[in-house]
């Protein structure tokens, strides 16, 4: 399976950005890159994909390098609420699709 | 739109015996994936249903099945269940059968084996 790199914790203070880095060497080219995080408690919660290019919604951005083989996940101005686990993850095409593989993700401490 | 939603929420079973649970997709939504996390191993994919049929399987024993129904609620069953099976069980949903689509996730029901 496709295999993703992430810092096991980061930090930050509220209101500050935060840049999130996957590396995901061994990504082919019609996987998407998909973020979702998981707040306590909770079941993970979508927060953004892109296959080549750069990402915005209103939850965040997503930077894709060049070569497509890493990616970094932008929180503009973090908030406490923003505190969970964060997941970058494969979503391949074809009859590999839904078998989304999660890696031990980021835990994203925020300082107020 | 109404959410994911999976029943029950909390279920404790004796080692043994067998457990099923639902899951319902948000509206429109054809395809459901389900996922199993303990502290130990995370997230890990059990299956993917999209009309009524299973596409995808994970690595995990035949005592785990599912299906789908035609309006594409989910069920999964555990069968003969052990201690290990404690976990909290998600299911996810999604629009369409590609990788360009996001999946929701369900707040999950968590699984105490005794």
């Amino acid at each position: 399976d496709a295999k993703t790199t992430q810092p096991n914790s980061m930090e930050s203070n509220e209101e500050e950005p935060v840049h999130l880095p996957c590396n995901h060497s061994t990504i082919s080219g019609t996987d998407y890159i998909h973020w979702y995080r998981q707040l306590p408690s909770q079941g993970p919660e979508y927060v953004i994909h892109g296959l080549t290019s750069n990402v915005n919604n209103r939850m965040a951005s997503l930077a894709i390098a060049e070569d497509r083989k890493s990616s970094t996940l932008i929180l503009h101005r973090a908030t406490l609420r923003d505190a969970a686990v964060y997941y970058c993850i494969f979503n391949a095409g074809g009859t590999s699709y839904g078998k989304l593989t999660f890696g031990q993700g980021t835990i994203l401490t925020v300082h107020p | 739109k109404a959410g994911v939603t999976q029943t029950p929420r909390y279920l404790i079973k004796t080692r043994g015996q067998q457990v099923t649970l639902s899951c319902s997709p948000i509206s429109g939504h054809r395809s459901v994936s389900w996922y199993q996390q303990t502290p130990g191993q995370g997230l890990q994919f059990l299956f993917e249903y999209f009309s009524e049929t299973q596409r995808n399987k994970g690595n995990f024993p035949g005592r785990f099945s599912g299906r789908q129904f035609s309006n594409s609620r989910s069920e999964m069953n555990v069968s003969t269940l052990e201690l290990g099976d404690s976990a909290l069980y998600l299911c996810a949903s999604s629009h369409r059968d590609r990788a360009s689509y996001e999946q929701y996730f369900g707040p999950g029901t968590r699984l105490t084996v005794t």
